[in-house]
């Protein structure tokens, strides 16, 4: 079946550093992928998306790239912000049973001053 | 914007009660989810509808059943509560595209 694959947490960083958290699937057919965010006591906000190979997916400074080649879909950003301390969450659907999400373990961000 | 709600956010129910969690999504989405989160799991899809009175199994579906008589609602009902159940439920919605709305979830705590 699909799966996804994150890489482990939780990450911490300096304010300003750059951000990669990476992400790897295994999918049947030709899945989108996406990336969610989780602040502290809340539900999941759709971060980024891509639905096709080589497609970029972008937002709040944030990017991936879907990389078909590779089965991946890592998730950088430039230059952090202590507001981005978060867990991320890897994701991909099977367009064939309605957006079914299947989600990597989350990875948690933490970034200091 | 779409509002997916929960209607409780903090629950702490005992072992072998019957649990309600109630989702309500207003932007008449045919697709609904129930995932439980978990450290170190992720989220696990519990139970999906596709329409009113359908139903399908996720991956964990055991201990667990759900009811959707109305469009906009969709019941996650544990009929015997017991500890390994305390978790994390998050509800979720969708049309038929891509992107998928989350409530803000209700944490279950079972004593």
């Amino acid at each position: 079946g699909d799966s996804v694959t994150q890489m482990e947490g939780p990450v911490t960083l300096s304010e300003e550093a750059f951000l990669t958290i990476n992400c790897t699937y295994t999918a049947t057919g030709y899945p989108s992928l996406f990336w969610y965010v989780q602040y502290p006591g809340e539900g999941l906000q759709l971060l980024l998306k891509a639905t096709k190979a080589d497609d970029k997916g972008s937002n709040k400074g944030f990017e991936a790239t879907y990389r078909k080649e590779t089965t991946s879909f890592h998730l950088e950003k430039g230059s952090v912000q202590v507001s981005d301390s978060a867990v991320y969450f890897c994701a991909l659907s099977d367009t064939g049973t309605a957006s079914k999400l299947t989600f990597g373990t989350g990875t948690r961000l933490q970034v200091t001053l | 914007d779409v509002k997916v709600t929960q209607s409780s956010r903090y629950l702490v129910k005992r072992t072998g009660e019957k649990v309600f969690l109630e989702c309500v999504q207003d932007m008449d989405h045919e697709n609904m989810f129930w995932y439980r989160q978990d450290p170190g799991l992720g989220l696990r899809l519990i139970y999906f509808s596709y329409d009113v009175k359908m139903k399908e199994k996720g991956d964990i579906p055991e201990g667990y059943s759900v009811s959707r008589e109305k469009k906009e609602r969709f019941s996650l009902i544990l009929e015997s509560a017991s500890t390994n159940q305390t978790s994390m439920y998050l509800c979720a919605s969708t049309t038929q595209g891509v992107t998928i709305y989350f409530g803000e979830g209700s944490w279950l705590t079972v004593v």
